[in-house]
């Protein structure tokens, strides 16, 4: 089965920028999206389609994919990013979640 | 604004049913598929089921599939699960979530949740 691969944690400074990577084979026949989950929050939409920022999402929040890999880049990292953030992509009619990056602003 | 409120979850025992139900608002319902999602505690998320906007379009996670059903009452902007057989992994907080398209897509709002907990 399709699988979504990000590391378990990453740690940036605040100002800093945050990359969390998402990797998985089929990255070029599939769109990236990625969301935001704070401690005891729903989840938040801050990038489909590989790319495109949904409306009131800051603008330090881009998205990358290329070859095997997406990535979800934090640019100027501040406190309030720290969360765990999960790739999604479809798949054979399946939705599949990457395990999730708990990012730590430090 | 977009809102959505799930409402069913509670305490079963293994081999029990629950029937969760998710109320929307703010937004024409039959225009969007419907997605649930849920998130054991500690864990992450995972996809469960989605349905089109009409309902003529329904996909399971191999781990419900057959034990689960997914429905949509357009006419009271409801969306259901049925969980039948349920065993203990399927405790989480189960999410109800709006898709961006009336074809399953991308989830762009979700509710607060709803706990289930399977246990004797």
């Amino acid at each position: 089965s399709y699988e979504l691969t990000q590391p378990p944690s990453v740690s940036v400074s605040p100002g800093q920028t945050a990359s969390i990577t998402c990797s998985g084979e089929k990255w070029g026949d599939n769109f990236a999206c990625w969301y935001q989950q704070k401690p005891g929050q729903s989840p938040v939409l801050v990038i489909y389609e590989d790319s495109k920022r949904p409306s009131g999402i800051p603008e330090r929040f881009s998205g990358s994919n290329s070859g095997n890999t997406a990535t979800l880049t934090i640019s100027g990292a501040q406190a309030m990013d720290e969360a765990d953030y999960y790739c999604q992509a479809w798949d054979s009619y399946t939705a599949i979640f990457g395990g999730g990056t708990k990012l730590t602003v430090l | 604004e977009v809102q959505l409120l799930e409402s069913g979850g509670g305490l079963e025992q293994p081999g029990g049913s629950l029937r969760l139900s998710c109320a929307a608002s703010g937004f024409t319902f039959n225009n969007y598929a419907m997605t649930w999602v849920r998130q054991a505690p500690g864990k992450g998320l995972e996809w469960v089921s989605s349905i089109s906007g009409r309902g003529e379009t329904i996909y399971y996670a191999d781990s419900v599939k057959g034990r689960f059903t997914i429905s949509r009452d357009n006419s009271k902007n409801t969306l259901y699960l049925q969980m039948n057989s349920l065993r203990a992994a399927d405790t989480a907080i189960y999410y109800c979530a709006k898709d961006q398209l009336v074809q399953v897509a991308t989830i762009d709002y979700w509710g607060q949740g709803t706990l289930v907990a399977v246990s004797s």
